[in-house]
C-alpha cells in the first residue's frame, strides 16, 4: 500500500476512555509528524519524529502520548481527553524535515470526537 | 522567525472564473515554497512547489511563481471548476538547521459554485 495510512478514520470516545491512533507509511521516509486541525484554526504541529527519535513536542498536554516504534509506524495514545480535543488529527511523513524533495505526505486523518 | 501569510477566506467564485490566492512569506536565506490542497474529508496533498527565485511551479492548471523581490508565491488558475473547492495552504521550507521543518500558512478556503 502506498502513501500514509491512518486508522481509524473516525473515533468517538468518552473523557475517561483510552484509545490510540495509528499511522503507517511504507515510503521509506525518515520523519513523521502529528498535526491537530481544528475548525477555523491553523494547523497545529504536535510532535515530530526524525529517525524514530522525538525531536519536537510543542507544549502538548500529557494526555496525548506519542510513540514511534520504528520508522514506518507512529501512534498517538489518548487518555482522559477533553471536549476541546475534538479535531481532525493528521499524520504526515517526509524524506527529511525540510520536506525535500517531494514535500510532506499526509494521511487522510482521524476525525476525533470527545463526548 | 520564518512565517507564511495568506489571504483570508473564504473565497467564493463562479465556475470558470480566474483564481488568485495571495501568499507572502518571511524567511532568511532561500526557502523552498509549496502549495498544498486539502479536499473535504481528506489530508493535505502537495499541489506544486518551487525551489528558487523565478521558478514557476505548476500542476492541474494551477501555477505559482517564486518572487523573491516581493517575497510572494501567489497561486493562480485561469478557470476554476467545482472540483477545485478545497482549502489551499501555502508553505515554506527554510533550512537553517537540520531541525527546520515546513511551515504552513493558515489556509484559504475556496468554494466554486456552478
Amino acid at each position: 500500500e502506498t502513501g500514509v495510512t491512518q486508522t481509524p478514520r473516525h473515533l468517538v470516545m468518552g473523557m475517561t476512555n483510552k484509545k490510540s491512533l495509528k499511522c503507517e507509511q511504507h515510503l521509506g521516509h525518515n520523519a513523521m509528524y502529528w498535526y491537530k486541525q481544528s475548525a477555523k484554526k491553523p494547523l497545529e504541529l504536535m510532535f515530530v519524529y526524525n529517525f524514530k527519535e522525538q525531536t519536537e513536542n510543542n507544549s502538548v498536554p500529557s494526555r496525548f502520548s506519542p510513540e514511534c516504534p520504528n520508522s514506518s509506524h507512529l501512534f498517538l495514545h489518548l487518555h482522559t481527553l477533553q471536549p476541546e480535543d475534538s479535531a481532525l488529527y493528521l499524520c504526515a511523513s517526509s524524506q527529511d524535515l525540510a520536506g525535500q524533495p517531494y514535500g510532506y505526505t499526509f494521511g487522510s486523518g482521524t476525525r476525533l470526537t470527545v463526548v | 522567525g520564518n512565517s507564511v501569510t495568506q489571504m483570508e477566506g473564504p473565497v467564493t467564485l463562479s465556475e470558470e472564473a480566474f483564481l488568485t490566492i495571495n501568499c507572502t512569506y518571511t524567511a532568511t536565506g532561500y526557502p523552498s515554497l509549496f502549495w498544498y490542497v486539502q479536499y473535504p474529508g481528506e489530508g493535505l496533498q502537495l499541489l506544486l512547489k518551487a525551489t528558487k527565485a523565478d521558478d514557476k511551479g505548476s500542476n492541474k492548471g494551477f501555477e505559482a511563481t517564486y518572487r523573491k523581490e516581493t517575497t510572494s508565491f501567489h497561486l493562480e488558475k485561469g478557470s476554476v471548476q467545482v472540483s477545485d473547492s478545497a482549502v489551499y495552504f501555502c508553505a515554506l521550507s527554510a533550512l537553517k538547521t537540520s531541525y527546520d521543518k515546513v511551515i504552513f500558512g493558515p489556509g484559504t478556503s475556496l468554494s466554486v459554485i456552478p
